[in-house]
């Protein structure tokens, strides 16, 4: 079983539709973050959270929300999905112990939005 | 905002054909540097972690170095086979109380049989 799991791995939605992404692992990590994907642009955060409750805003945050209730899970969330939000959205973990960062990626969502 | 830069953006070879790849970053505040492997459809999957100038890593055909001074990385990769078709992704960590990575553009690898 994959270590980081995300659902849905793929979404069309219409313009101002909400939408939940959810990110679930069992590696134990107590940090998570959500990216997303252009092409041509890389890995852009978006959110990152070093524990439960703590919410952190990455490079490109407007328009997204985030939700870290518990360690093992980290939602983002689209308020009013726009066509540019259309991309592929990936989570990841990593454990603060020893400071390297290491990061363990998600399958990713793809999301379009219409 | 960090500048992580990768050239070329993208590549093609032959199989067998040995190649190589770089990673730009700042050259202060280094903390780590990290390789990733990104195969379309699947997840990014980490491939080196480096953090002392000078370091080399090697894993198989591909291997790593690291200038923090200079701030490069570059990634080699010797011979290469149709499954080393990827994207190679770096990503730089400033560390401090800031544990987030940098990533950069990336570098499509196309290896044509």
């Amino acid at each position: 079983d994959a270590d980081v799991t995300q659902t849905p791995r793929n979404r069309i939605t219409k313009t101002g539709k909400r939408i939940m992404l959810e990110c679930s692992q069992t590696k134990g990590h107590d940090r998570m973050y959500w990216y997303r994907q252009d092409p041509g642009l890389g890995l852009r955060l978006i959110y990152y959270s070093f524990d439960v409750k703590d919410i952190n805003k990455g490079e490109i945050s407007d328009g997204y929300s985030v939700s870290r209730q518990a360690q093992a899970k980290f939602s983002l969330s689209l308020e009013s999905a726009i066509p540019n939000q259309t991309a592929l959205y990936f989570c990841a973990t990593s454990d603060s112990q020893g400071g390297i960062n290491e990061q363990f990626f998600g399958p990713g969502t793809r999301l379009t939005v219409l | 905002i960090l500048n992580v830069e990768q050239s070329p953006q993208s590549l093609h070879v032959q199989e067998g054909d040995s190649t190589n790849f770089t990673c730009s970053f700042p050259s202060s505040n280094f903390y780590a540097l990290h390789w990733y492997r990104w195969e379309t459809a699947k997840s990014p999957e980490a491939l080196f972690v480096m953090t002392l100038n000078g370091d080399e890593k090697k894993k198989g055909r591909i291997s790593a170095t690291l200038n923090t001074k200079e701030g490069y990385s570059y990634l080699y990769i010797k011979g290469s086979q149709p499954e080393d078709s990827a994207t190679y992704l770096c990503a730089f960590n400033s560390g401090g109380s800031n544990y987030k990575l940098t990533f950069g553009k990336g570098t499509l690898l196309t290896v044509n049989p």
